[in-house]
């Protein structure tokens, strides 16, 4: 199947600081990719999709300044927390469908931030 | 409502035997389901989807029921390995394709 790496797998980080995770398409070109986050015991809340080429779209209640993306090449979208709080402390991860492949969505390996 | 509800768990099950579970959606305009399958702190991986006429892969049979708005999953001669967090995933007629709604999990838990 297809896959999907994503990179750092866990981070810690200072308050205040911001924080990218990098999420790439190994071998398939994704056009549009997906954020989510999920807190322990809870399901995965998409955040914002990706599209290559333009901005972001977020979902409700999910602030854009806070959570940059950029998705710059057809294999490559970034999500930065900018000016982490210890509440941001969650498990992010980024997916993407293979047009190749059908309708289901690869996940990346996920990102564990820890903000301290 | 959630738009994606599932039944919490967790569902304890001795080694070897059947376990099922349902998962119901909202939006009738829902278009595509899967089972997700995610292990403790890890990604969720794709289980199988699920077809209008139901399916089969190996020990797992996954039914839809578009009337009552539910899928199910079943999980015949449970294994160890098969203790996980099941994930119902919908996938809408109006979103793009990979732009998903998850189910909160179904723990099972299967025992010696």
């Amino acid at each position: 199947g297809a896959v999907v790496s994503q990179h750092p797998s866990r981070v810690i980080c200072k308050s205040g600081t911001s924080v990218k995770i990098e999420c790439r398409s190994l071998d398939f070109q994704a056009t549009t990719m997906f954020w989510y986050r999920q807190f322990p015991k809870k399901s995965l809340m998409l955040m914002a999709t990706s599209n290559e080429g333009s901005k972001a779209t977020y979902e409700q209640g999910v602030e854009k300044d806070k959570f940059l993306i950029n998705h710059a090449s057809l294999t490559l979208s970034t999500l930065t927390v900018t000016s982490a709080h210890p509440e941001d402390s969650s498990f992010y991860i980024c997916s993407a469908r293979d047009p190749g492949q059908g309708p289901e969505a690869f996940f990346g390996q996920g990102t564990r931030l820890t903000v301290v | 409502r959630k738009e994606v509800e599932q039944d919490p768990g967790p569902f304890n099950v001795p080694e070897g035997a059947t376990v099922a579970f349902n998962c119901t959606y909202s939006n009738s305009a829902s278009q595509s389901f899967f089972w997700y399958r995610q292990d403790c702190r890890k990604e969720p991986k794709l289980l199988m989807s699920v077809y209008s006429s139901g399916n089969e892969d190996g020990r797992f049979t996954a039914q839809l029921n578009r009337a009552s708005q539910y899928i199910s999953l079943l999980i015949r001669d449970s294994k160890l390995s098969d203790s996980a967090t099941y994930l119902c995933v919908v996938n809408r007629a109006t979103d793009s394709w990979g732009k998903l709604q998850f189910g909160a999990g179904t723990q099972v838990v299967v025992t010696p």
